[in-house]
């Protein structure tokens, strides 16, 4: 699984849009990037993934540059409930792979202030 | 519907003890997959169990074993307890080993080593 890079720590304001960057420079072509959130006490929580082309679900939307190396998780109207770890990953692509054995990063905790 | 259901909630061991953590996927859901979190780290993939076969292995010691039931509930075994265990043990299922899988994590299990 390729090797992700995300800030340490990011704030957001309630009710903005919260951006959150991920590196993900030695992705392979058949590899999926997913984030997952982890809010205290609890396990992480499936937010959204995608090969090549943008997705958007009713949590986030995904945005995957051209080249693959880069992409971006939107929070569009950021709450209180959002503050969290969140967690981009490479990975999955490989044969027989699948998102049960994905690498975890230590992710980007996102704090969502009033 | 219940989700991931994981038991016990906490438990604490001493060094050298043995220790089963228990897990019970969703409804219809095959594969099960084992993590192991140490605080402030992102979950570390220990094992992935489909349809009764272990289909993946992280680099954990032969302490940690498991194994996967005919009603895909599945155990992890962990012998001979290390302090350095002491950990939030989750457990994710998915309904198939499929790149393009959601993974549905439960709360954990808070294992303590003394």
């Amino acid at each position: 699984d390729a090797k992700t890079t995300q800030p340490p720590s990011m704030d957001c304001a309630e009710g903005r849009a919260a951006n959150l960057p991920c590196n993900h420079s030695t992705i392979s072509g058949n590899e999926y990037v997913y984030w997952y959130r982890q809010i205290h006490s609890q396990g992480p929580q499936y937010i959204i993934h995608g090969l090549k082309n943008n997705e958007t679900n009713e949590m986030a939307s995904l945005i995957i540059t051209e080249d693959r190396k880069s992409s971006t998780l939107i929070l569009p109207h950021a709450t209180l409930r959002d503050t969290a770890v969140y967690y981009c990953i490479a990975g999955g692509g490989t044969y027989g792979g699948s998102q049960g054995n994905l690498i975890f990063g230590k992710g980007t905790k996102l704090s969502v202030k009033p | 519907d219940a989700g991931v259901t994981q038991s016990p909630t906490h438990l604490i061991k001493t060094r050298g003890q043995h220790v089963t953590l228990r897990c019970s996927p969703i409804s219809g859901h095959k594969s099960v997959s084992w993590y192991q979190q140490v605080l402030g780290q992102g979950p570390q993939f220990i094992f992935q169990y489909y349809e009764k076969e272990e289909r993946g292995r992280g680099n954990f010691p032969d302490r940690f074993s498991a194994r996967q039931f005919p009603n895909y509930s599945s155990e992890l075994n962990v012998n001979a307890l290390l302090l350095g265990d002491s950990a939030l043990y989750l457990c994710a299922s998915s309904l198939r080993q499929a790149t393009n899988e959601k993974l549905f994590f439960g709360s954990g299990t808070q294992l303590s080593v003394l």
